[in-house]
């Protein structure tokens, strides 16, 4: 158990639906990141908050946003959902905005858009 | 922005030594090299991590050379348990954290 927390653990949604992620972080972790891992493919680096404000920004989609709330939990707002958004959903936290340390992984969010 | 290269996939048998190279020409000064291991729908759970030179632990070594360009992870003895995908990540001095395409490690009894 890695101490970060995810829900949902799977979501099936239809095309043009909304859905949101949440993602808890860490006792104690300031830094929370997001990837999204589509089948086969590897983990795409979305954004990076640290202690409520974004700090790195990656290859986000325009209809994807996020942030992080004064609790120091992340959610990840997807909209006007495409077929190809259908993947694996990682939030990772860390102490070290920088990337010093480990990241510690959720075990994800499996959206399905149909 | 750091890019990194890895091999695709590699296979081994149990009881072998497995180096894993990654390439990261773009590195900044300031930025650390981690490996990740991952299970099929699992998150990554981190293997080790260093900035230069040398650093083991109860699982691996992480050798980086002095340029830095570059870094191997070493998995002494594999067992079938290491059958996975390792990871690669380095940061691109702006906070992006930015994975490698992933190894494929296959290990055979």
């Amino acid at each position: 158990d890695s101490g970060v927390t995810q829900t949902p653990k799977h979501l099936i949604t239809a095309t043009g639906q909304r859905v949101t992620l949440r993602c808890s972080p860490r006792s104690g972790d300031l830094s929370v990141y997001w990837y999204q891992q589509s089948l086969d493919q590897g983990l795409q680096f979305l954004i990076q908050y640290y202690n409520g404000e974004e700090r790195a920004k990656g290859n986000i989609l325009e209809r994807f946003s996020a942030q992080q709330f004064p609790d120091l939990h992340s959610e990840l707002n997807l909209s006007s959902l495409e077929l190809g958004d259908s993947a694996l959903y990682f939030c990772a936290s860390s102490v070290d905005p920088r990337g010093a340390g480990e990241l510690f992984f959720g075990e994800g969010s499996r959206l399905t858009v149909l | 922005l750091a890019k990194t290269t890895q091999p695709i996939s590699m296979d081994s048998y149990e009881g072998q030594e497995v180096n894993i190279t990654c390439s990261h020409n773009n590195i900044a000064t300031n930025d650390y090299i981690t490996w990740y291991q991952q299970f099929p729908s699992q998150g990554p759970r981190f293997i080790i991590q260093g900035y230069k030179t040398k650093v083991t632990n109860e699982v691996a070594s992480l050798f980086i050379p002095a340029d830095r360009k570059s870094s191997t992870l070493s998995l002494p003895r594999v067992s079938l348990s290491d059958t996975a995908v390792y990871y690669c990540l380095v940061g691109d001095g702006g906070g992006k954290l930015i994975f490698g395409q992933g190894t494929e490690l296959s290990v055979k009894p």
